[in-house]
């Protein structure tokens, strides 16, 4: 079956540190990769995503991720943590042969501390 | 404001009632989806337009949810004979084509009492 793991429930980072958040994914063929942010009580905002191409690719608020097609891979990371950074993201995955479907991880919550 | 925008943004209701929920998509995406999504998981597919065809709903969805789009631009989601288990998250997006990323809506909350 085909899925995205997001192996970390909580990250906890200090704020000016660098940050990862970790996402693996069991999807056959090339998919497209998703990140989004949510905030409370709030929809979920479009981070960044991977098609096709260089491997770093830079999104919003300074986040870039990493994709590790060997490693089924597409870490999220930022080099120095804010603050506002604190919330809860969400990797998605678009298995190639699909129009809509995305696969969702369940979420890893970001924790800045000043 | 050019962004997906729901209404209305909470909705408490009684066990056994029926609910409607609006979505307005960003003006130019012929795709729109509806998405549940409960505390501390990741959204849960429900449905999928392109244009005003539904293509796709989830088998997990019951015969009391329905969804239109009409002529393609705002879509309702109705929700019949509420249950507790209803009570969660339903989200709205919606993307300009394949491959693209999704903008999502805020959000109506739905609590069934």
């Amino acid at each position: 079956a085909q899925s995205v793991a997001q192996p970390e429930d909580q990250v906890n980072v200090a704020e000016g540190n660098p940050l990862t958040v970790k996402c693996t994914y069991s999807v056959s063929g090339n998919p497209y990769l998703f990140w989004y942010v949510q905030y409370p009580n709030r929809g979920l905002q479009f981070l960044l995503k991977y098609i096709t191409g260089d491997n770093l690719v830079k999104g919003s608020y300074g986040f870039e991720a990493e994709f590790n097609k060997s490693q089924t891979s597409f870490h999220l990371k930022k080099p120095s943590a804010l603050v506002s950074d604190s919330a809860l993201y969400f990797c998605a995955v678009r298995p190639p042969d699909s129009n809509y479907q995305l696969i969702w991880g369940a979420g890893t919550k970001l924790i800045i501390k000043p | 404001d050019t962004g997906v925008s729901q209404n209305p943004r909470h909705k408490i209701t009684k066990r056994g009632q029926n609910v409607t929920f609006r979505c307005d998509p960003i003006s130019e995406h012929n795709r729109l989806y509806w998405y549940r999504q409960t505390l501390g998981q990741g959204p849960e597919f429900l449905t999928y337009f392109q244009n005003e065809a539904q293509l796709e709903k989830s088998r997990l969805l019951s015969d009391r949810f329905s969804a239109e789009r009409p002529k393609g631009s705002f879509s309702t989601l109705e929700i019949q004979r509420t249950e507790q288990g209803d009570s969660a998250m339903y989200l709205c997006a919606s993307s300009l084509a394949q491959g693209s990323e999704q903008y999502f809506g805020p959000g109506t909350r739905l609590t069934v009492t």
